[in-house]
Protein backbone atom coordinates (compact mmCIF):
# COMPACT_ATOMS: atom_id res chain seq x y z
CA UNK A 1 0.00 0.00 0.00
CA UNK A 2 1.51 3.27 -1.37
CA UNK A 3 1.39 6.21 1.55
CA UNK A 4 0.80 9.93 0.70
CA UNK A 5 3.48 11.23 -1.84
CA UNK A 6 4.15 14.99 -2.22
CA UNK A 7 5.91 17.27 -4.51
CA UNK A 8 8.20 18.95 -4.89
CA UNK A 9 10.23 18.52 -1.35
CA UNK A 10 11.43 21.75 -1.63
CA UNK A 11 10.35 24.79 -3.37
CA UNK A 12 12.31 28.62 -3.29
CA UNK A 13 10.08 31.35 -4.88
CA UNK A 14 9.72 34.96 -4.60
CA UNK A 15 7.61 37.55 -3.49
CA UNK A 16 4.48 37.94 -5.70
CA UNK A 17 5.29 34.79 -7.42
CA UNK A 18 2.44 31.84 -8.13
CA UNK A 19 3.70 28.09 -6.78
CA UNK A 20 1.71 24.60 -7.28
CA UNK A 21 2.09 22.08 -4.74
CA UNK A 22 0.89 18.63 -5.22
CA UNK A 23 -0.29 15.43 -3.20
CA UNK A 24 -1.31 11.99 -3.95
CA UNK A 25 -3.66 10.61 -2.00
CA UNK A 26 -2.97 6.82 -0.23
CA UNK A 27 -4.97 3.78 -2.00
CA UNK A 28 -8.20 4.07 -1.36
CA UNK A 29 -8.95 7.54 0.07
CA UNK A 30 -10.82 10.04 -1.69
CA UNK A 31 -10.56 12.70 0.72
CA UNK A 32 -7.39 14.96 0.62
CA UNK A 33 -6.77 18.11 3.48
CA UNK A 34 -4.29 20.87 3.50
CA UNK A 35 -2.13 22.24 6.16
CA UNK A 36 0.55 25.02 6.51
CA UNK A 37 2.82 24.65 9.06
CA UNK A 38 4.74 27.62 10.07
CA UNK A 39 8.21 27.42 11.82
CA UNK A 40 7.66 26.09 15.45
CA UNK A 41 3.93 25.71 15.19
CA UNK A 42 1.38 23.28 14.65
CA UNK A 43 -0.24 22.59 11.61
CA UNK A 44 -3.04 25.24 10.57
CA UNK A 45 -6.12 23.53 8.13
CA UNK A 46 -6.35 25.51 4.76
CA UNK A 47 -9.08 23.30 3.00
CA UNK A 48 -10.46 19.60 2.44
CA UNK A 49 -11.36 18.19 -0.82
CA UNK A 50 -13.45 14.97 -0.93
CA UNK A 51 -15.09 13.56 -4.38
CA UNK A 52 -12.76 16.86 -6.49
CA UNK A 53 -15.70 19.22 -4.21
CA UNK A 54 -14.24 21.89 -1.49
CA UNK A 55 -15.20 20.81 1.41
CA UNK A 56 -14.36 22.76 4.00
CA UNK A 57 -12.02 26.10 4.32
CA UNK A 58 -10.14 27.43 7.34
CA UNK A 59 -9.34 30.99 7.58
CA UNK A 60 -7.32 31.16 4.55
CA UNK A 61 -7.35 33.78 2.12
CA UNK A 62 -8.78 33.12 -1.73
CA UNK A 63 -5.44 33.52 -3.20
CA UNK A 64 -4.87 29.95 -1.11
CA UNK A 65 -7.12 27.92 -3.85
CA UNK A 66 -7.01 23.86 -4.50
CA UNK A 67 -8.01 20.92 -6.80
CA UNK A 68 -8.82 17.59 -6.50
CA UNK A 69 -8.43 15.22 -9.71
CA UNK A 70 -10.64 11.96 -10.43
CA UNK A 71 -7.80 9.73 -9.22
CA UNK A 72 -7.97 11.90 -5.99
CA UNK A 73 -5.02 13.60 -6.14
CA UNK A 74 -4.77 17.04 -5.25
CA UNK A 75 -3.21 20.66 -5.78
CA UNK A 76 -2.51 23.57 -3.60
CA UNK A 77 -2.03 26.69 -5.45
CA UNK A 78 -0.90 29.92 -3.73
CA UNK A 79 -1.11 33.49 -5.80
CA UNK A 80 0.64 37.05 -4.98
CA UNK A 81 3.08 35.36 -2.69
CA UNK A 82 4.17 36.54 0.25
CA UNK A 83 7.45 36.02 3.22
CA UNK A 84 4.45 34.71 5.76
CA UNK A 85 3.27 32.22 3.39
CA UNK A 86 7.20 30.65 3.91
CA UNK A 87 5.96 27.12 5.84
CA UNK A 88 6.27 23.39 5.54
CA UNK A 89 2.17 22.32 3.47
CA UNK A 90 1.32 19.05 4.55
CA UNK A 91 -1.11 17.30 2.47
CA UNK A 92 -3.22 14.44 4.44
CA UNK A 93 -5.54 11.95 3.14
CA UNK A 94 -8.47 9.98 4.79
CA UNK A 95 -11.33 7.49 4.01
CA UNK A 96 -14.94 7.73 5.33
CA UNK A 97 -14.53 4.67 7.10
CA UNK A 98 -11.79 5.34 9.97
CA UNK A 99 -13.50 8.56 11.80
CA UNK A 100 -11.60 10.88 9.65
CA UNK A 101 -8.52 9.69 10.40
CA UNK A 102 -5.77 11.42 8.21
CA UNK A 103 -2.45 10.23 7.31
CA UNK A 104 0.12 12.80 5.87
CA UNK A 105 2.77 13.05 3.52
CA UNK A 106 6.00 14.15 3.88
CA UNK A 107 5.43 17.88 3.00
CA UNK A 108 7.00 20.36 0.91
CA UNK A 109 9.00 23.50 2.30
CA UNK A 110 8.32 26.18 0.66
CA UNK A 111 10.28 29.53 0.89
CA UNK A 112 9.53 32.79 -0.26
CA UNK A 113 11.97 35.24 -0.58
CA UNK B 1 -15.29 24.94 16.94
CA UNK B 2 -13.17 22.95 18.87
CA UNK B 3 -9.30 23.42 20.12
CA UNK B 4 -6.54 21.85 21.65
CA UNK B 5 -4.42 23.55 24.62
CA UNK B 6 -0.80 20.95 24.98
CA UNK B 7 0.87 22.26 28.24
CA UNK B 8 4.18 22.54 28.46
CA UNK B 9 6.22 23.16 24.97
CA UNK B 10 9.33 21.50 25.81
CA UNK B 11 9.86 18.21 28.24
CA UNK B 12 12.59 16.61 29.09
CA UNK B 13 13.37 13.19 30.32
CA UNK B 14 16.37 10.98 30.92
CA UNK B 15 16.53 7.68 28.62
CA UNK B 16 14.11 5.23 30.99
CA UNK B 17 11.76 7.33 32.46
CA UNK B 18 8.40 8.25 31.97
CA UNK B 19 7.44 10.67 29.13
CA UNK B 20 4.21 12.42 30.18
CA UNK B 21 3.01 14.35 27.50
CA UNK B 22 -0.18 17.24 28.51
CA UNK B 23 -3.80 17.67 26.24
CA UNK B 24 -6.58 19.27 26.86
CA UNK B 25 -9.41 19.64 24.20
CA UNK B 26 -12.36 22.20 24.06
CA UNK B 27 -15.19 20.91 21.91
CA UNK B 28 -18.95 21.61 21.73
CA UNK B 29 -19.71 17.81 20.66
CA UNK B 30 -17.83 14.76 21.06
CA UNK B 31 -14.24 14.30 19.78
CA UNK B 32 -12.31 12.39 17.86
CA UNK B 33 -8.88 12.92 19.31
CA UNK B 34 -5.50 12.16 17.98
CA UNK B 35 -1.58 12.16 18.88
CA UNK B 36 0.92 12.74 16.39
CA UNK B 37 4.35 12.78 16.35
CA UNK B 38 6.81 14.39 14.41
CA UNK B 39 10.64 13.84 13.48
CA UNK B 40 12.92 16.73 12.27
CA UNK B 41 12.11 17.88 8.56
CA UNK B 42 9.26 15.52 8.22
CA UNK B 43 5.75 14.77 8.28
CA UNK B 44 3.66 13.97 10.71
CA UNK B 45 2.71 10.03 11.58
CA UNK B 46 -0.40 9.18 13.56
CA UNK B 47 0.45 7.14 16.77
CA UNK B 48 -2.54 7.18 18.11
CA UNK B 49 -6.27 8.13 18.03
CA UNK B 50 -9.53 8.09 20.51
CA UNK B 51 -12.71 7.66 18.82
CA UNK B 52 -15.38 7.00 21.39
CA UNK B 53 -14.47 3.40 21.70
CA UNK B 54 -12.24 2.12 24.97
CA UNK B 55 -10.96 5.28 26.93
CA UNK B 56 -7.68 3.85 27.26
CA UNK B 57 -5.94 4.16 24.02
CA UNK B 58 -2.65 2.13 23.04
CA UNK B 59 -0.79 3.44 19.87
CA UNK B 60 2.60 2.41 18.16
CA UNK B 61 5.77 1.83 20.03
CA UNK B 62 5.14 1.55 23.26
CA UNK B 63 2.43 5.15 23.69
CA UNK B 64 -0.58 4.94 25.02
CA UNK B 65 -3.46 7.59 26.19
CA UNK B 66 -6.38 8.13 28.36
CA UNK B 67 -9.31 10.33 27.29
CA UNK B 68 -11.00 11.76 30.37
CA UNK B 69 -14.21 13.69 29.68
CA UNK B 70 -14.58 15.02 32.59
CA UNK B 71 -11.26 16.29 32.71
CA UNK B 72 -11.47 17.35 28.90
CA UNK B 73 -7.81 15.81 28.91
CA UNK B 74 -6.27 13.36 26.51
CA UNK B 75 -2.60 13.05 27.90
CA UNK B 76 -0.06 10.80 26.00
CA UNK B 77 2.04 8.49 28.39
CA UNK B 78 5.42 5.95 27.94
CA UNK B 79 6.27 4.19 30.54
CA UNK B 80 10.18 4.13 29.88
CA UNK B 81 11.60 6.96 27.09
CA UNK B 82 14.12 6.01 24.70
CA UNK B 83 16.09 7.84 23.02
CA UNK B 84 14.68 7.82 19.61
CA UNK B 85 11.70 8.90 21.13
CA UNK B 86 12.97 12.70 20.83
CA UNK B 87 10.99 14.11 18.28
CA UNK B 88 7.90 17.19 18.65
CA UNK B 89 4.71 15.59 19.17
CA UNK B 90 0.87 16.96 18.19
CA UNK B 91 -2.48 16.63 20.38
CA UNK B 92 -5.29 17.33 17.54
CA UNK B 93 -8.98 17.17 17.56
CA UNK B 94 -11.76 16.95 15.28
CA UNK B 95 -15.20 16.44 14.85
CA UNK B 96 -17.89 15.74 12.15
CA UNK B 97 -16.45 18.70 9.97
CA UNK B 98 -13.19 16.20 9.29
CA UNK B 99 -10.96 19.33 10.18
CA UNK B 100 -8.10 18.71 12.44
CA UNK B 101 -7.06 21.55 15.21
CA UNK B 102 -3.92 21.24 16.49
CA UNK B 103 -2.40 21.89 19.28
CA UNK B 104 1.33 24.18 19.47
CA UNK B 105 3.15 20.94 19.99
CA UNK B 106 5.48 19.69 22.81
CA UNK B 107 9.56 19.11 21.65
CA UNK B 108 10.80 16.08 23.62
CA UNK B 109 14.45 15.55 24.67
CA UNK B 110 15.89 12.67 25.69
CA UNK B 111 18.89 12.19 28.11
CA UNK B 112 20.99 9.51 28.01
Amino acid sequence: ETGVTQSPTHLIKTRGQQVTLRCSSQSGHNTVSWYQQALGQGPQFIFQYYREEENGRGNFPPRFSGLQFPNYSSELNVNALELDDSALYLCASSSGQEFNTQYFGPGTRLTVL
Amino acid sequence: AQSVTQLGSHVSVSEGALVLLRCNYSSSVPPYLFWYVQYPNQGLQLLLKYTSAATLVKGINGFEAEFKKSETSFHLTKPSAHMSDAAEYFCAVSTNDYKLSFGAGTTVTVRA
